[in-house]
């Protein structure tokens, strides 16, 4: 039972180009929502979380979308870098106080220099 | 580094061995969560622990694992009598306290294969 969807298992951007990454979710109860970075043979790393609340957060390069009629996130990377090449989780979490995290499959981004 | 450190980073064992995943959390994290991923999946929450409490084992098998997380020392994660599906990455992440404001911190897993 996925309750996280990330529908592209790969996507391919040119250098300095906008990457979106997309996810979707299947439960309603879910009030916050994280991507994760991860690198090969390393452990994910925390890049940036929107609460429910909201339709947009921003940091730096990176900025997440709700869609919450949808259940419909998306991550946007502007410009996109060689080094943003890694696997990106959408991840959703059930209230603040809550700590179990619910990954999706992973999104595998190659920037192309 | 004080980042959460795991070891050993690659474990072999054949089937019906043990396997002891060790993880140190963060300096200040008193907050312990353990996760496996297996191959082209998602992590997977198996349990939440706090020092010497396990608070949540919900995705943990009811067999053959378990976890610790004693006073002193390193959380512990044993899978007994180990078969070949219980080949796969466990990560541990850490944090200061246990709320969504607080992002886990995760080690570099251990990779651990069934022969």
């Amino acid at each position: 039972d996925q309750q996280v969807k990330q529908n592209s298992p790969s996507l391919s951007v040119q250098e300095g180009r906008i990457s979106i990454l997309n996810c979707d979710y299947t439960n309603s109860m879910f009030d916050y929502f994280l991507w994760y970075k991860k690198y090969p043979a390393e452990g994910p790393t925390f890049l940036i979380s929107i609460s429910s609340i909201k339709d947009k957060n921003e940091d730096g390069r990176f900025t997440v979308f709700l869609n919450k009629s949808a259940k419909h996130l998306s991550l946007h990377i502007v410009p996109s870098q060689p080094g943003d090449s890694a696997v990106y989780f959408c991840v959703g979490v059930r209230g603040a106080g809550s700590y179990q995290l619910t990954f999706g499959k992973g999104t595998k981004l190659s920037v192309i220099p | 580094n004080a980042g959460v450190m795991q070891n050993p980073r690659h474990l072999v064992r054949r089937r019906g061995q043990e396997a002891r995943l060790r993880c140190s959390p963060m300096k200040g994290h008193s907050h312990v969560y353990w996760y496996r991923q297996l191959p082209e999946e998602g992590l997977k929450f198996m349990v939440y622990l706090q020092k010497e409490n396990i608070i949540d084992e919900s995705g943990m098998p009811k067999e053959r694992f378990s976890a610790e997380f004693p006073k002193e020392g390193p959380s512990i994660l044993r899978i007994q009598q180990v078969v070949r599906g219980d080949s796969a990455a466990y990560f541990c992440a850490s944090s200061e306290l246990a709320t969504v404001n607080q992002p886990q911190h995760f080690g570099d897993g251990t990779r651990l294969s069934i022969l």
